[in-house]
């Protein structure tokens, strides 16, 4: 089944140790997204590409990075993570950015610091 | 109305009730109006996306209706289900990226 995949389900990281989260997709879709959802917020954009086209949001701490190396992978690195970046992060993905494009989710990465 | 918000945060239903529940956005700079059920450990799904001010959309026992004027979306469960139990997410593209709400985490007890 055509799906995105995020890995690992869980991931533990140590208090500035650099950590990279991970998502590919199967669906040939030229928008990837990755959210950050801390306990039961509203989940918030942190940026998006559009094909190649990195597009950051502007509140996105620089801590945040990310890299899409091809058109089904999309790695989101957190350079040096502190306590506050404990939260789900989940990518997703759209055909087009079109306003009425739905979005595909993977089932997320709950990251914990420690 | 500066934000996306839901109401309730939580509900607690029993099986066969019906229940339905809201989400608010700004008015001004319309264009997409989505929702999502997330259960746990499993992926966030589209429901429906709505454009169009009196839009209704129907998929099973779950509908939703759209007042773009007042901003405002309903979500309605008929007959819920212990299977039916999910966070619902709405998110507002006001012409850029979408604007998520924080969920209304729906509990249903068989």
């Amino acid at each position: 089944d055509a799906m995105v995949i995020q890995n690992p389900r869980y991931q533990v990281t140590q208090f500035g140790k650099p950590v990279t989260l991970s998502c590919s997709q199967t669906l040939n879709h030229n928008v990837m997204y990755w959210y950050q959802q801390k306990s039961s917020q509203a989940p918030k954009l942190l940026f998006h590409y559009y094909d190649k086209d990195f597009n950051n949001e502007a509140d996105t701490p620089d801590n945040f990075q990310s890299r899409r190396p091809n058109t089904s992978f999309c790695f989101l690195d957190i350079r040096s993570p502190g306590l506050g970046d404990a939260a789900m992060y989940l990518c997703a993905t759209s055909r087009d950015r079109g306003w009425d494009e739905k979005l595909f989710f993977g089932s997320g990465t709950q990251l914990s610091v420690l | 109305i500066l934000n996306v918000e839901q109401s309730p945060q939580s509900l607690h239903v029993q099986e066969g009730d019906s229940t339905n529940f809201t989400c608010s956005f700004p008015s001004s700079n319309f264009y997409a109006l989505h929702w999502y059920r997330w259960e746990t450990a499993k992926s966030p799904e589209a429901l429906f996306v709505m454009t169009l001010n009196g839009d209704e959309k129907k998929k099973g026992r779950i509908s939703a209706t759209l007042n773009t004027k007042e901003g405002y979306s309903y979500l309605y469960i008929k007959g819920s289900q212990p299977e039916d139990s999910a966070t619902y997410l709405c998110a507002n593209n006001a012409g850029n990226m979408l604007t998520f709400g924080g969920g209304t985490r729906l509990m249903v007890k068989p």
